[in-house]
């Protein structure tokens, strides 16, 4: 089976952009959650997808979102972007939630100037 | 939410030396996964273990439910085993990170 993918692996903007990351679950995979990683604050968890409703949502502002496809697959904006946004951005996906293994995609850099 | 503390937060080892790497988490969990992430930010599975004990070639580890703690074992250790290593938790909500080890094996 392949793995999770997302698209694209790396970005640059400038504040004030916004921008549309894309994962693809494994195969099968219905439920889809999204992580940002800094120095900073580590892993953090924005928001996880299941049957195209978000089920759960992170302490982040309104600026991201996200959405998931009937085909699974899932994309997160982010909007009016801020330099503190830059950061490894990495979905995961599994069967059914969070209570059961995670495969991490290898995720994307975003870089905002 | 689940609080998850990971120790020692840096290890230097030799290659060969074993090392142990702890996870403790503060309520009663129904997943725990190690993962390995590499020098590139891939996230790699290590194991899914919210319970027991289990092995995988030169790593092993250990979930101790009750007393709420995880311990991720390396015997062995090679230049490859280099990075950080996590340690993530969920109740019956989200998977929350502990901070991670960061691993630098030396030849």
């Amino acid at each position: 089976k392949a793995g999770v993918t997302q698209t694209p692996r790396y970005l640059i903007k400038t504040r004030g952009q916004q921008v549309t990351l894309s994962c693809s679950p494994i195969s099968g995979h219905r439920s889809v959650s999204w992580y940002q990683q800094t120095p900073g604050q580590g892993l953090q968890f924005l928001f996880e997808y299941f049957s195209e409703t978000q089920r759960n949502k992170g302490n982040f502002p309104g600026r991201f979102s996200g959405r998931q496809f009937s085909n699974s697959r899932s994309e997160m904006n982010v909007s009016t972007l801020e330099l503190g946004d830059s950061a490894l951005y990495l979905c995961a996906s599994s069967l059914v939630g969070s209570q059961e293994t995670q495969y991490f995609g290898p995720g994307t850099r975003l870089l905002v100037l | 939410g689940i609080q998850v503390e990971q120790s020692p937060p840096d290890l230097i080892l030799q290659e060969g030396a074993n090392s142990t790497l702890r996870c403790n988490f503060s309520d009663s969990v129904n997943n725990l996964q190690w993962f390995h992430q590499n020098p590139w930010g891939q996230l790699i599975n290590l194991f899914y273990i919210p319970s027991g004990t289990k092995q995988n070639g030169r790593l092993s580890a250990t979930t101790v439910a009750t007393e709420r703690y995880s311990l991720l074992y390396i015997s062995s250790s090679q230049t490859t085993d280099s990075g950080v290593y996590f340690c993530a938790v969920s109740g019956y909500s989200t998977l929350t990170f502990g901070k991670g080890t960061m691993l630098l094996v030396s030849p």
